[in-house]
């Protein structure tokens, strides 16, 4: 079935160092591809997405690209910051059309741990 | 535009109890999706709601099941409790099942069970 890997944590940073976090998907379709960002103690926050190949998703100086030749959707910062520090989801959307429903599959979380 | 909500936020039961856990959609949303989330782990897809019939369902035991109103809010209950079941419960709002729409998380219910 489908499946989504990411690169283990965790990822330890000094503030204004670039950020990858690296994702990549097996899928019998043509996924949607999501990062989501959960803070400490919370649910989970979408930070960017993209729903076809080659589109680029970005949001507060994140973006990652969905790459259908490597099966990829890297997240890329170029300057992280302290408050960038969570737990990063990468995710496919898997449309299920026998039921009509669509679930998402998430990897595993990449923990990101900046430092001032 | 109000978010998705959910509640309790916490909650402590004891293996072999039931518990019930509620979620209201973003304006809009029709569809409603059930995740739980173990410590350190990544989402696992529960089930999907989309007016008010279950439309998909992941790998979990029929003690899970839930409900969509009306107004397209949302319970998930789980019977017969057992230890593994504590975790970290997501509910997810989109506007249509059976696209790739976008889903929105609430910030979820911590069950724990002793």
């Amino acid at each position: 079935g489908d499946s989504v890997t990411q690169m283990e944590g965790p990822v330890t940073l000094s503030e204004e160092a670039c950020l990858t976090i690296n994702c990549t998907y097996t899928a019998t379709g043509y996924p949607s591809l999501f990062w989501y960002v959960q803070y400490p103690g919370e649910g989970l926050q979408l930070l960017l997405k993209a729903t076809k190949a080659d589109d680029k998703g970005s949001n507060k100086g994140f973006e990652a690209t969905y790459r259908k030749e490597t099966t990829s959707f890297h997240l890329e910062k170029g300057s992280v910051q302290v408050s960038d520090s969570a737990v990063y989801f990468c995710a496919l959307s898997d449309v299920m059309f026998s039921g009509g429903y669509n679930k998402l599959i998430f990897g595993a979380g990449t923990r990101l741990a900046v430092h001032p | 535009e109000t978010g998705v909500t959910q509640s309790p936020t916490h909650l402590i039961k004891t293996r072999g109890q039931q518990v019930t856990l509620r979620c209201s959609s973003q304006s809009g949303h029709n569809t409603v999706s059930w995740y739980q989330q173990a410590l350190g782990q990544g989402p696992q897809f529960i089930f999907q709601y989309y007016r008010e019939e279950e439309n998909g369902r992941g790998n979990f035991p029929p003690r899970f099941s839930g409900l969509q109103f009306p107004n397209y809010s949302s319970e998930l209950n789980v019977n017969a409790l057992e230890l593994d079941d504590s975790a970290l419960y997501l509910c997810a709002s989109s506007l249509e099942a059976g696209r790739q729409e976008t889903q929105y998380f609430g910030p979820g219910t911590r069950l724990l069970v002793l």
